[in-house]
């Protein structure tokens, strides 16, 4: 069975940089897995700020970025503010009989 | 503007099948490359993708579920159902529908407000 592991938690002061990652149990993540993340705050519904690696929604913060890093998925928070405090998932996708596989997430506390 | 809405019981008995429906606004569920998935997500705990659904009818499955889940759509009413059987505890749960454009290249863009599913006796 296929498992996508994240930091279980961050925290990052106002203003700072974050770097959260994303890895594949079956190597390497490749822009083939096309990467996303997805934010959700307490008590909300999640939405999806990053997609297919770096590609980000009109609705997505100029502050948030994705990438891939040392083999990994990452998303990265430059200027974080209070607001960024959810918790974020990352999903790979591989391939049509597999589908989607989302990670344990990550709470990010600011 | 593109709106999602889920619903179905909020209480299921084990044993018994659950239905969800998702009603769409905003897009059409017979244009090309237009995608619904289901994903959910139990208490405290993480997303788990479920079924998705293509505007041709192709369809996609969790592996691990792939045997209790079956995804439908009518057009006609902007309406794509899930059905799961087998219903246990462990399967109570936010279940959200969500769209997308291919959820590889484009991801899950727009996502509902989700639905709670609790299964007990």
């Amino acid at each position: 069975q296929t498992v996508v592991t994240q930091e279980p938690s961050l925290t990052v002061s106002p203003g700072g940089t974050v770097t959260l990652t994303c890895a594949s149990s079956t190597g390497a993540v490749t822009t083939d897995y096309y990467p996303s993340w997805v934010q959700q705050k307490p008590g909300q519904s999640p939405r999806t700020l990053i997609y297919s690696t770096t590609n980000k929604n009109s609705w997505t913060p100029a502050r948030f970025s994705g990438s891939l890093l040392g083999g990994k998925a990452a998303l990265t928070l430059s200027g974080v503010q209070p607001e960024d405090e959810a918790d974020y998932y990352c999903m790979l996708y591989y391939g049509d009989v597999q589908g989607v596989v989302f990670g344990g997430g990550t709470k990010l506390t600011v | 503007q593109i709106t999602l809405k889920e619903s179905g019981p909020t209480l299921v008995k084990p044993t018994q099948t659950l239905t969800l429906t998702c009603t769409v606004s905003g897009f059409s569920l017979s244009t090309t490359g237009v995608g619904v998935g289901w994903i959910r997500q139990p208490p405290g705990k993480a997303l788990e993708w479920l079924a998705l659904i293509y505007w041709d009818d192709d369809k996609r499955y969790s592996p691990s579920l792939r045997s209790r889940l079956t995804i439908a759509k009518d057009t006609s009413k902007k309406q794509v159902v899930l059905t799961m059987t087998n219903m246990d505890p462990v399967d109570t749960a936010t279940y959200y529908c969500a769209h997308t454009l291919g959820i590889a290249a484009a991801g899950l863009d727009y996502w509902g407000q989700g639905t709670l599913v609790a299964v007990s006796s």
